[in-house]
């Protein structure tokens, strides 16, 4: 089982505010993942992140940006919120090596008014 | 364009009933795996098939592999109310670790 956790859980707010979602691990995984995914549908990369300092754009235009500073830690930020941003937000992990198995936390839904 | 294509889209039974979903793609994997998600909660690992051919039981649920590694299947016998959740296939096709996955199968199992 993985160490992944994602806060808030739920956040409703208004357009034009800044948010930022949080992704901590506690398993020292390198690789890291950002996707959104609306209700009941497929999942889109976002962001993702192969270590510290290292980030790149998903398959997915977002208008989010991401920062890795520390290895445990990649919150996701958005600078002005729009109701087009409504959405889950999942964030995911990888240990090096082996197949391509991947850990979610809980996401964060997040509703723009 | 859909990498990963899965059906049916929605699938609802009673329980003791049998149910397969399906996973299919023109690429090639390296690894794929399937993962079962509640609502208002992440997407939870149930097996990663990595060989042609896999068969992977896990109590109830039997996974299998397509021999070219280009499709999968997800059998649950004797479906229970627990088993109700969106079931979503990824697969890798490539070393650098960026899953594709398939847009899922919302089961439904009734009492």
């Amino acid at each position: 089982e993985a160490d992944i956790y994602q806060t808030p859980r739920y956040l409703v707010i208004g357009t034009g505010k800044k948010i930022t979602l949080e992704c901590s691990q506690t398993m020292g995984h390198d690789k890291m993942y950002w996707y959104q995914q609306d209700p009941g549908m497929e999942l889109h990369l976002i962001h993702y992140s192969y270590g510290v300092n290292s980030t790149e754009k998903g398959d997915l235009s977002s208008e989010s940006t991401v920062s890795r500073i520390r290895t445990e830690h990649f919150p996701l930020t958005l600078e002005s919120a729009r109701p087009s941003h409504t959405s889950q937000y999942l964030c995911a992990t990888r240990p090096s090596g082996g197949p391509n198995i991947q850990y979610f936390g809980a996401g964060t839904r997040l509703s723009v008014l | 364009t859909q990498l990963l294509e899965q059906s049916p889209q929605f699938l609802s039974i009673q329980e003791g009933e049998n149910l397969t979903v399906y996973c299919n793609s023109s690429s090639v994997f390296s690894s794929l795996q399937w993962y079962r998600q509640e609502p208002g909660e992440g997407p939870v690992l149930l097996v990663t098939v990595v060989t042609g051919g896999e068969v992977k039981k896990l109590k109830r649920l039997t996974f299998q592999f397509g021999d070219a590694r280009k499709d999968s299947s997800l059998h649950i016998t004797a479906a229970q109310p627990g088993d109700t959740g969106l079931y979503l296939c990824a697969g890798t096709t490539d070393s650098w670790g960026k899953l594709q996955f398939g847009a899922g199968t919302q089961v439904v199992v009734t009492p």
